[in-house]
């Protein structure tokens, strides 16, 4: 059975302190893997999709990078307003179009 | 642009009362169309997902129901509301193994 996993949970930062969230993964045969960002009370905002190990996408003060293994999301100098669920999903070969998703990690980033 | 929309944004039932969430999507045809539930601080869970109108596919065994009546519309239904169906909903759209987009959600509320 596909899993995904996240950590931490949650995150506390201080404004430009930069660390990185994990996304850890089992799939057989990873189609993409899938970054989100969630705001409290509304629907998630797509960020990046990855296809394949070695890959990267950047936005702003965000870089998502992949292994055979986990992706990362790593913030710089995060500011106040990165504050946010950040979720990560995946897509197997043999699912369809169905996408499995981590329980999210809580980002606080404090000015 | 593509748009997806969700209403109504907040609903309060009583158990044992009917319900009926819609999803629209703009600026697209032939769309995978998706409901998932978010309970609070928790990933997402598929409940149903749609390839194409009266196509729906069950994920999860529950009281709810989904129907597609038009191309780029999708409801979500329950005759009786548990107070277990309380949480956020959100729908969802995609090309085939592509991209998912998320509307902006309904946070249901059983009493």
């Amino acid at each position: 059975e596909d899993q995904v996993t996240q950590s931490p949970e949650a995150l506390r930062l201080q404004e430009g302190e930069s660390s990185s969230l994990n996304c850890s993964y089992t799939v057989s045969g990873l189609r993409g893997l899938f970054w989100y960002r969630q705001d409290p009370g509304k629907g998630p905002e797509f960020l990046f999709t990855l296809y394949s190990a070695g890959e990267e996408k950047e936005k702003e003060r965000l870089k998502a990078t992949l292994t055979k293994k986990e992706s990362f999301l790593h913030i710089t100098a995060p500011k106040p307003e990165d504050s946010a669920t950040y979720l990560c999903a995946v897509l197997q070969e043999t699912s369809g179009s169905r996408l499995t998703f981590g329980e999210g990690t809580q980002l606080t980033v404090n000015p | 642009s593509q748009t997806i929309h969700q209403w109504p944004a907040t609903l309060v039932q009583p158990v044992g009362s009917p319900l009926s969430l819609e999803c629209t999507v703009e600026g697209t045809s032939n769309p995978n169309l998706y409901w998932y539930r978010q309970a609070a601080g928790r990933g997402l869970q598929l409940l149903f997902y749609s390839v194409g109108i009266g196509q729906i596919s069950s994920e999860v065994p529950q009281n709810l129901s989904a129907s597609r009546p038009q191309d780029r519309q999708f409801i979500l239904s329950s005759k009786k509301l548990l107070l277990s169906d309380s949480g956020f909903y959100l729908c969802a759209w995609s090309v085939p193994a592509g991209t998912q987009y998320f509307g902006p959600g309904t946070r249901l509320t059983v009493l």
